[in-house]
């Protein structure tokens, strides 16, 4: 079983729609969760740590459920420039190693 | 402010030779890491170090995968030989514990443009 799943859509979404996705991941001791994005043929980049109590940056919207072991993000408002691969990624207490998702591919159309 | 640099952008090389790949990663950062990405297995880490010292290296596929971190600002990967399997982007990031201290969400990893590598 892989650490981390997400499903790989894609999700084609209009303009301004509105598009949320998951995670779930096995181990739980994991402390620290995170969104990068990827877009294509780029390297990953930090989209937003994701807190217990949920966070949010602008239209992102992260939560974590602790006890079914999943993190989800939520895009309000897509723009066009939201088109991308968005990795979960997980960590252990005080672990420098990063596990991450094989991505959910969002495509946004005009 | 630059940020992790790698070396070559691309490689095309044939069964059998040797590939060495160069990163450089931020400066300050004590944490350097190397990432294999394929369609096929996503993202995966192959080593990381700290201090320029080798922490895990469980994720080097097999003995034909070496890396070395002579000093804090330079690392390489070496394939050899390297086969067509090998084919993939190679990506080094780096990060500093500096950001973990106090933090809620654990640390952020910079990455590099990587390295795409074909084997023929």
């Amino acid at each position: 079983r892989k650490e981390v799943e997400q499903d790989p859509g894609p999700f084609n979404v209009p303009e301004g729609a509105t598009v949320a996705f998951n995670c779930t991941y096995s181990n739980s001791a994991s402390q620290s969760f995170f969104w990068y994005r990827q877009d294509c043929r780029k390297e990953p980049k930090l989209l937003m740590s994701v807190y217990s109590s949920g966070n949010e940056d602008g239209r992102f919207t992260a939560q974590l459920n602790r006890a079914s072991q999943y993190i989800s993000l939520l895009i309000r408002d897509s723009k066009l420039s939201d088109s991308a691969t968005y990795l979960c990624v997980v960590a252990g207490p005080y672990d420098y190693k990063l596990s991450f998702g094989a991505g959910t591919t969002v495509t946004v159309r005009a | 402010d630059a940020g992790v640099i790698q070396s070559p952008r691309h490689e095309v090389t044939e069964m059998g030779q040797e590939v060495t790949l160069r990163c450089k990663p931020i400066s300050g950062h004590d944490y350097l890491f190397w990432y294999r990405q394929t369609m096929m297995r996503g993202l995966e880490l192959l080593i990381y170090f700290n201090n320029n010292v080798p922490i895990d290296d469980s994720g080097m596929p097999e003995d034909r995968f070496s890396a070395k971190m002579p000093n804090a600002s330079f690392s390489t990967l070496k394939i050899q030989p390297s086969e067509p399997r090998d084919s993939a982007v190679y990506f080094c990031a780096s990060s500093s514990a500096a950001g973990l201290a106090g933090s809620l969400g654990g640390v952020e990893q910079y990455f590099g443009p990587g390295t795409r590598l074909t084997v023929t």
